[in-house]
């Protein structure tokens, strides 16, 4: 039933390593969207991507990188983790006009 | 995208209407005015949104200036579970925009 539904729920790993989060929205919107929260719970927009276009933030660093399989799902690599990345990720998605819808979130530690 | 000013912080009793202002005096005429509001830790939640008209749903009601210059989100009985944080968001119909939140509004409904 879960519109916008992120796995995992938590995440914990050491500097250093690659790790992904997926998610997937079952709305058959066809733009979705990564968000970072960080410890002073400011919402920054990381990427939005269609099938036709991606647009990135231009301050994300490339070791996070999304990739899409489908319209349904955009997961979110992260690779060479550091002490900084740690934060709540949002995945969300939208239809045109209308309102996003967002999961709810990866809460991301690195340790 | 316009920006938009929020007062940082605003009470309200159980019951009574929260109305949380918002000033996009920038605004242009291809942009809309979006109210999310995020509870605790969740994922922010879509609200309403608005490009000239008043607009109502279940939720709440949204009035916006003749200007269009500013807004306000009312929330006609609020209760205690709508203590959370409320942006108001100014973005036009290109879907390859993605919404840019600011501070927000921080909304504590006392009993």
């Amino acid at each position: 039933d879960t519109a916008v539904s992120q796995t995992p729920k938590y995440l914990v790993t050491q500097m250093g390593n690659d790790k992904s989060i997926k998610c997937e929205q079952n709305l058959g919107h066809d733009t979705m969207y990564w968000y970072k929260q960080d410890s002073k719970k400011f919402l920054k927009i990381m990427f939005s991507y269609n099938n036709k276009e991606l647009i990135i933030n231009e301050t994300v660093p490339n070791r996070f990188s999304p990739k899409s399989p489908d319209k349904a799902h955009l997961n979110l690599h992260i690779n060479s983790l550091e002490l900084g990345d740690s934060a709540v990720y949002f995945c969300a998605s939208s239809r045109d006009i209308y309102g996003y819808t967002f999961g709810s979130g990866t809460r991301l530690t690195v340790v | 995208d316009a920006k938009t000013t929020q007062p940082p912080s605003m009470d309200c009793a159980e019951g009574r209407a929260a109305n949380l202002p918002c000033n996009h005096s920038t605004i242009s005429g291809n942009e809309y005015v979006y109210w999310y509001r995020q509870i605790h830790s969740q994922g922010p939640q879509y609200i309403i949104h608005g490009l000239k008209n008043n607009e109502t749903n279940e939720m709440a009601s949204l009035i916006i200036t003749e200007d269009r210059k500013s807004s306000t989100l009312i929330l006609p009985h609020a209760t205690l579970r709508d203590t959370a944080v409320y942006y108001c968001i100014v973005k036009n119909s290109n879907s390859g925009y993605a919404l840019n939140f600011g501070k927000g509004t921080s909304l504590l409904v006392t009993p």
